[in-house]
């Protein structure tokens, strides 16, 4: 069946501008993550929904950063007013449920560059 | 508070060597151990994980890890590389803190290169 799909695969930004990433999780899979990977980090989590309770934002590192999750499925996440701190690979998760011991499976990531 | 290391950023071994990847944890609870492998382009696949049990976790493409409780340690091992494993590998850890939202820390990756 079809994986975690995530677009576009790259987005090149100039300073300030705002910028949209979307994921499309597995279907039937309930709960989906955001991860920023920097160059030569690991990942850092971002944000996490599960089902209809409201998210987890502790990752987000700034209030320039937020997101949604509509219907229980497609997610986006939208950074504004971008900086060159942004640069990275955004990831998205999407599991089963979302309790600690679900395989997250993985979609192939959105490299951002901020110019 | 929890955390994942890998001491090791890069390693290089010969195709057909023996590898051995290694990941230390801190973590308030039993831990629920993963090792993912992000190959160039792509996103993390998972190789195997632990929750209980046979503390010598069998996984996909011949991987195999051990967890030590006593060493805080759930070591990646692979008895002969090959060239396609070439890759980044991430050690992660979650488990049940009875919060909100248990976490899954990812460690920051240890990079492998593989030499003919």
């Amino acid at each position: 069946g079809a994986g975690v799909s995530q677009s576009p695969s790259n987005k090149v930004t100039e300073k300030g501008k705002d910028v949209e990433l979307r994921c499309d999780p597995i279907s039937g899979h309930t709960a989906l993550y955001w991860y920023r990977q920097s160059l030569g980090q690991g990942l850092e989590f971002l944000i996490y929904f599960q089902g209809n309770s409201a998210p987890d934002k502790s990752g987000l590192p700034s209030d320039r950063f937020s997101a949604e999750r509509t219907g229980g499925s497609v997610s986006t996440l939208t950074i504004q007013r971008t900086q060159q701190e942004d640069s990275a690979v955004y990831l998205c998760a999407s599991s089963l449920r979302g309790s600690s011991t679900d395989t997250q499976y993985f979609g192939p990531g959105t490299r951002l560059t901020v110019l | 508070a929890q955390s994942v290391t890998q001491p090791d950023i890069h390693i290089t071994v010969s195709e057909g060597a023996s590898l051995e990847l290694r990941c230390n944890y801190s973590y308030g609870a039993t831990p629920y151990l993963f090792w993912y492998v992000q190959s160039p382009g792509q996103g993390l696949q998972l190789l195997l994980k632990y929750f209980s049990g046979d503390t010598l976790v069998q996984g996909i493409k011949g991987f195999e890890a051990e967890f030590k409780r006593s060493q805080s340690s759930f070591n990646l091992r692979k008895p002969s590389v090959h060239w396609s494993d070439a890759a980044e590998y991430f050690c992660a850890v979650g488990g049940n803190l009875k919060t909100s939202y248990d976490k899954v820390i990812f460690g920051p990756g240890t990079s492998l290169s593989v030499i003919p």
